[in-house]
């Protein structure tokens, strides 16, 4: 069975543009998890998803940041503008359902910023 | 505040050599806690769930136990295959049933031969 696949696994853009994550989860996994995580530390939430309704986003800097999972299955979690802060690997995880406490984590996406 | 804090931040250990890492956490109703493993490179993978004080979890050479206020993940043995980064994540209960990992910092292992 496939894991969770993100794309791309790598990306390099310059300050001030834009730039785009996507996750599939683990089929029949309702619940999608964004995490960012900052070098020697742990991951932090972004934002989850129970299907496509977004029910945690508090950490999320709307300002900049937004993602939507249409459908319920993909998601796309997007900056704009990047700032140089932003440099770190965007994660993503799924579970069965919110209930389930036992999450999957894809590869991550890991960006840079310059 | 909800706050995970890991020990040590590294570990440097011979093959063999048994040790364990820390996991203490601060956290209003604990739904559970958990241990992922971390490759450089690639996502947390999941290794156990702890949900009461008292339980245990063993996986070939790694067994995690669970205390009121933290959790350890003993090492038995150590290969080198075992260096890894190890995260601990506590899950607290919230109205409505949503919950949020909360992750530590992780402790970075180094197994030698």
């Amino acid at each position: 069975e496939a894991g969770v696949v993100q794309s791309p696994r790598y990306k390099i853009i310059e300050k001030k543009q834009p730039v785009a994550f996507w996750c599939n989860p683990i089929s029949g996994h309702n619940t999608l998890y964004w995490y960012r995580q900052n070098l020697g530390q742990g991951p932090e939430l972004l934002i989850r998803y129970e299907n496509e309704e977004a029910v945690d986003d508090s950490q999320l800097p709307k300002d900049r940041f937004s993602a939507e999972r249409l459908k319920g299955v993909d998601s796309t979690l997007k900056i704009q503008p990047a700032e140089l802060g932003d440099s770190a690997v965007y994660l993503c995880a799924s579970s069965l359902n919110r209930a389930n406490t036992e999450a999957f984590f894809g590869q991550g996406t890991r960006l840079t910023v310059v | 505040e909800d706050q995970v804090t890991q020990s040590p931040e590294a570990l440097r250990l011979q093959e063999g050599e048994s040790s364990s890492l820390n996991c203490s956490y601060t956290v209003s109703g604990l739904r559970g806690l958990f241990w992922y493993r971390q490759d450089p490179g690639k996502g947390p993978e999941f290794l156990f769930t702890l949900y009461s004080a008292g339980e245990e979890k063993e996986k070939e050479r790694l067994k995690a136990t669970l205390t009121k206020k933290e959790s350890f993940l003993h090492i038995t043995a150590p290969k080198p295959e075992d260096s890894a980064t190890y995260l601990c994540a506590v899950q607290a209960q919230r109205s409505g049933g949503y919950n949020k990992l909360i992750f530590g910092a992780g402790t970075r292992l180094a197994v030698h031969p």
